[in-house]
């Protein structure tokens, strides 16, 4: 199986800060990488999906960069509603893994 | 409104079986392959299965092959998880989400939406 991990596990920041967390693959994914957003007692939510390319209807404060094994989220302003956790997914091979989670916390 | 309502979570002793539902509306249900990924309390996300627009593929996760087992009947936009020999580690809310594409094999693919889960809780 290919191992997803992000780095931080955990993170605390301000309203207005620039905001980046990486994840890394155990092998090549290529692009076939996707970012979520998760808020508590929530459902998952798309952000990013192929690495870069930004979901409908997601605020453009959200960016995504990287391929082969090593992936970057980035949010150039966070906001208050940003607050919450991130997973990175790779959807190169099954089984379709995730990340641990990264939390964004105040 | 693209809407997925999962149900028939609950309490179940370890070695027993569940059968979970999910019910689609707001799209085409049999344009799309769907799946179910699973999230143990206060940890991350697992995907656990998926099939395609037919059930002509499935995949599961290592951890639920030979016990859990996914389904769908597009005449009632309905898509169901079997889940036989229940462990206390299978203790998770459980989502069911759509894919990008028709089929589970297809690369790039994207989970969206996510319905808002059924808690299955596996203990003696």
């Amino acid at each position: 199986d290919i191992q997803m991990t992000q780095s931080p596990s955990s993170l605390s920041a301000s309203v207005g800060d620039r905001v980046t967390i990486t994840c890394r693959a155990s092998q090549s994914i290529s692009r076939y990488l996707n970012w979520y957003q998760q808020k508590p007692g929530k459902a998952p939510k798309l952000l990013i999906y192929d690495a870069s390319s930004l979901q409908s209807g997601v605020p453009s404060g959200f960016s995504g960069s990287g391929s082969g094994t090593d992936f970057t989220l980035t949010i150039s302003s966070l906001q208050p509603e940003d607050f919450a956790s991130y997973y990175c997914q790779q959807t190169y091979i099954t089984p379709w893994t995730f990340g641990q989670g990264t939390r964004v916390e105040i | 409104e693209v809407q997925l309502v999962e149900s028939g979570g609950g309490l179940v002793e370890p070695g027993r079986s569940l059968r979970l539902s999910c019910a689609a509306s707001g799209f085409t249900f049999d344009d799309y392959a769907m799946h179910w990924v699973r999230q143990a309390p206060g940890k991350g996300l697992e995907w656990v299965s998926g099939i395609s627009w037919n059930s002509g593929n499935t995949a599961y996760a290592d951890s639920v092959e030979g016990r859990f087992t996914i389904s769908r009947d597009n005449a009632k936009n309905s898509l169901y998880l079997q889940m036989n020999s229940l462990r206390v580690e299978d203790t998770a809310l459980y989502y069911c989400a759509r894919d990008r594409w028709a089929t589970v094999t297809k690369l790039s693919k994207w989970f969206d939406p996510w319905g808002q889960g059924t808690l299955v809780t596996v203990s003696s």
